[in-house]
């Protein structure tokens, strides 16, 4: 069973708008939850996260909403720019156990 | 931030071979490493749980014989793939947890290919 989901696999945007990427999960025993940004053979990279007492965090032009009754996020990039273009992983977690990590949603920011 | 240091980045080996992967932490002990398997347009898998001082988790399905974990120091994880073969091509990456953190810092990862 899998825990945390992306369920759209790719999102294409404009330059200047906005993206907004969606994960859902099932255990509602996740604390805090993360997004990481990929690209191509590399490691991914912490973007931002947000724990479960809270429903909105926010880092320059990245947010996160929490949505704990329908247990979702999702990460709102304004404006998107071609740097952006990425693979992008939410991860759910609990104490201070191991990460739970979604497929992946791969973003394209078109010029 | 802290940094993670993964090498090699990419090893090209014959079936057969055993390969060995390291992931260091540089500028912050790491008393848990995480290590984790990509294929091409997947998600990352976690392989197992590298713990410092005592024997590695392994995720159900990993074979523990085969992919060998040791956490000898608070800085130095590594991964030998023994007896490799085209199977267990594929990318490899290591993470580690700063402690009372929940972020994870990543490796840069590892390429593997197994003639």
């Amino acid at each position: 069973d899998q825990q945390v989901k992306q369920n759209s696999p790719s999102l294409s945007v404009q330059e200047g708008r906005i993206s907004i990427l969606n994960c859902d999960y099932t255990n509602s025993m996740f604390d805090y939850f993360l997004w990481y940004k990929k690209y191509p053979a590399e490691g991914p990279t912490f973007l931002i996260s947000i724990s479960s007492i809270k429903d909105k965090n926010e880092d320059g032009r990245f947010t996160v909403f929490l949505n704990k009754s329908a247990k979702h996020l999702s990460l709102h990039i304004v404006p998107s720019q071609p740097g952006d273009s990425a693979v992008y992983f939410c991860a759910a977690s609990y104490g201070a156990g191991k990460s739970t990590f979604g497929d992946g949603t791969t973003l394209t920011v078109k010029p | 931030g802290a940094v993670v240091s993964q090498h090699p980045s990419r090893v090209i080996c014959k079936s057969g071979t055993s390969v060995k992967i390291e992931c260091r932490s540089l500028d912050f002990q790491a008393t848990t490493m995480f290590w984790y398997r990509q294929f091409p347009k997947q998600s990352l898998m976690l392989m197992a749980t590298s713990n410092e001082g005592s024997k590695a988790t392994y995720e159900q399905g990993v074979e523990k014989d085969k992919f060998l974990i040791n956490h000898a120091s608070l800085t130095l994880s590594t991964l030998t793939v023994t007896s490799a073969h085209p199977e267990d091509s594929s990318f490899y990456i290591c993470s580690a947890r700063v402690l009372g953190s929940e972020k994870l810092f990543f490796g840069s990862g590892t390429q593997l290919s197994v003639l």
